[in-house]
């Protein structure tokens, strides 16, 4: 089974820091989101990637294969990006199969002004 | 609204009462998961259907549950006798598999279930 660690689990910064979230796992993947969850529980997918990085206004994504390693970097941070940030790994299976998530246990970032 | 609904949103039962909650996913998703998510963890998997197969089930998911997809499109999730640790938010999510293509997940709002 895979197992899915983030970092740190708690972050408080001030409006405009650079903000970075780490995702490790145990096991190769074939791809990896970062999702977002506000207070009330809906789950917005952020990214989903596989290799390199990815950019989307001011969130950026980053994964290392071979490390088993992913980031997930906010810049000029908001106090509305204030949220539970979530890792999910699906496992790379041969022959595919289900690839339900395994998720890590979040990151809770709050943004104060 | 094209995304995935789910319903009800909340739902206080008592312990012992069954409930059941209903998915449906983005309409041309042939792909459904169904997770479970406890106050402070991560969801954890717990089923999913390709179509209307349930093709994979979690230890997690006891006789006390049950997940049917009859016809391919919305699904429900069943608790018997529900216990006071099945308080939690399930959530539904659904993607399109194609082949060489990586599934990308959208996730319902989820239902926030409480057992008294």
């Amino acid at each position: 089974k895979n197992e899915v660690e983030q970092s740190p689990q708690n972050l408080t910064a001030q409006e405009g820091e650079f903000i970075t979230i780490n995702c490790s796992y145990s096991v190769g993947i074939s791809a990896l989101h970062w999702l977002q969850q506000h207070p009330g529980g809906g789950i917005v997918s952020l990214f989903m990637l596989s290799s390199g990085k990815k950019k989307h206004g001011r969130l950026i994504a980053t994964i290392n294969i071979q490390e088993k390693h992913s980031s997930l970097h906010i810049t000029a941070s908001h106090p509305r990006d204030s949220a539970v940030y979530i890792c999910a790994v699906i496992e790379a299976r041969q022959g595919g199969g289900a690839d339900g998530l395994t998720f890590g246990k979040g990151t809770h970032l709050i943004i104060q002004p | 609204d094209t995304g995935v609904s789910q319903d009800p949103r909340h739902k206080i039962t008592k312990r012992g009462q069954n409930v059941t909650f209903r998915c449906d996913p983005i309409s041309e998703h042939n792909r459904l998961y169904w997770y479970r998510q406890t106050l402070g963890q991560g969801p954890e998997f717990l089923t999913y259907f390709q179509n209307e197969a349930q093709l994979e089930k979690s230890r997690l998911l006891s006789d006390r549950f049950s997940a049917e997809r009859p016809k391919g499109s919305f699904s429900t999730l069943e608790i018997q006798r529900t216990e006071q640790g099945d308080s939690a938010m399930y959530l539904c999510a659904s993607s399109l598999r194609e082949t060489r293509s990586y599934n990308e997940q959208f996730f319902g709002p989820g239902t926030r279930l409480t057992v008294l």
